[in-house]
């Protein structure tokens, strides 16, 4: 079974200052993970993806994330925030032999203070 | 292209009325997907269909079913609607390969009064 965890439902940072979107998950297999976007009042798009390799993946618009495996931790960062960062932001799971199940956590909204 | 195309946008139903939400993608995508999003409850899987012909149930699958009509289409129906269903609905598609980018519509924002 899979599942993820993101700890904070709201986070807040002013403009400029490091932004840091914590997630955690469970597999049974090889992860695959993803970070998503939302704006409001819009679909969902793609930040950024871990499959296999270079354990750090860099993504659109500055972000960053990190997979530890021994931490089974897939935090998202952004070392300068800007306004346009404000949106609520998903970390997703998925695995091969899982029937292409994708499973995302329960979110996280950005708020970005001038 | 017009990519994973939901309708209607918007919808208002009474307790007790059925309706299908309509999915259709133009990547030739295998895997299709139905979320609800609920405020505090992230995106949550109703149901999947891993390719054309094959369909399983999700973390939240009560109160649903869905149609893998063919490669393109992928429908929701709520057959008794609910309050509780009331929710944001996205349609997703991506290939079969679990490391593949996941595509999704604008959702579908369904009342139920």
């Amino acid at each position: 079974a899979q599942s993820v965890t993101q700890l904070g439902s709201h986070v807040s940072v002013s403009e400029g200052a490091l932004v840091l979107l914590r997630c955690n998950y469970s597999s049974s297999v090889p992860p695959y993970l993803f970070w998503y976007v939302q704006y409001p009042n819009q679909g969902l798009q793609l930040l950024l993806k871990y499959t296999t390799g270079a354990t750090l993946v860099k993504g659109i618009n500055g972000f960053e994330a990190e997979f530890k495996k021994s931490e089974t931790s897939f935090h998202l960062t952004k070392p300068s925030a800007h306004m346009s960062d404000a949106a609520e932001y998903f970390c997703a799971v998925s695995g091969d032999n899982q029937g292409g199940k994708l499973i995302f956590g329960q979110g996280t909204e950005l708020s970005v203070k001038p | 292209n017009a990519g994973v195309t939901q309708t209607p946008k918007f919808q208002v139903l009474k307790t007790g009325q059925s309706m299908t939400l309509q999915c259709a993608q133009d990547m030739n995508h295998n895997s299709m997907y139905w979320y609800r999003q609920d405020p505090g409850m992230g995106l949550r899987l109703i149901y999947y269909s891993a390719s054309e012909g094959t369909t399983d149930k999700g973390e939240v699958p009560n109160g649903y079913n869905v149609s893998r009509l063919n490669k393109r289409e992928f429908s929701l129906r709520l057959e008794s609607a609910a309050p509780s269903q009331t929710s944001v609905y996205f349609c997703a598609s991506r290939t079969p390969w679990g490391g593949t980018e996941a595509f999704f519509g604008q959702g579908t924002r369904l009342t139920v009064v």
